[in-house]
């Protein structure tokens, strides 16, 4: 099974700083990375797919990058709205296998 | 705007089953995929397995495989989840997701059902 690690797993940043989350796999998965935003209480929202593609709708202050086993996820200028937990997703295969990274939790200072 | 739907809050018993059912449109269901993941009080995201119709497929991670059963029924657009041999660790909120048709990822989420197993 490919696992996936991320880090750092909580960080604080102030408004208007940019923050950076990494996500490792135990194994090369291309590009086959995706990340979800959680915010407390509410249900999962997929932000990015297949590594850097941004979803409809989703602000341009984020992003993300990498391929094979080390990946990045950026926001490039914090807002408040942007409390959550990020979690990275691998997929594998066909019908595909999918493996959740532990979340990152991000907070404003 | 696509809607997946869930059923209520349960309680069980220890050693108990549960099923918990999403609700789709019938776009959804008969071409895409639904999935299943799970999250414990303060924990992370869990995936269990998913259904994909149009590719006839069924597929469970590794930890469920032997508790966990998926199923759909395409007459009413809607899928099941069922786990069985509960115990206090799978007190938790059951999510199911549309697994998108172009990148495999959980475009639409179900409202969650949180199922509690206590004595």
């Amino acid at each position: 099974d490919i696992q996936m690690t991320q880090s750092p797993s909580s960080l604080s940043a102030s408004v208007g700083d940019s923050v950076t989350i990494t996500c490792q796999a135990s194994q090369d998965i291309k590009n086959h990375l995706n990340w979800y935003q959680q915010k407390p209480g509410k249900v999962p929202k997929l932000l990015i797919c297949d590594a850097s593609r941004l979803q409809e709708g989703v602000p341009p202050r984020f992003s993300g990058s990498g391929s094979g086993t080390e990946f990045s996820f950026t926001i490039s200028s914090l807002q408040p709205e942007d409390i959550a937990t990020y979690y990275c997703q691998q997929y594998d295969g066909l019908p595909p296998v999918f493996t959740f990274g532990p979340g990152t939790k991000v907070d404003i200072k | 705007q696509e809607q997946l739907v869930q059923s209520g809050a349960e309680v069980k018993k220890p050693g108990s089953s549960v099923r918990v059912s999403c609700k789709t449109s019938r776009n959804t269901f008969s071409s895409f995929g639904i999935t299943w993941v799970r999250q414990a009080p303060g924990q992370g995201l869990e995936w269990m397995g998913g259904i994909i119709p149009v590719l006839g497929s069924i597929n469970y991670a590794q930890k469920f495989q032997d508790r966990v059963t998926i199923t759909g029924d395409d007459s009413t657009n809607t899928a099941y989840m069922q786990l069985t041999s509960l115990s206090s660790d799978d007190t938790a909120v059951y999510y199911c997701a549309r697994i998108s048709a172009s990148v495999p990822s959980f475009d639409y989420w179900g409202q969650g059902t949180l199922v509690t197993v206590s004595s």
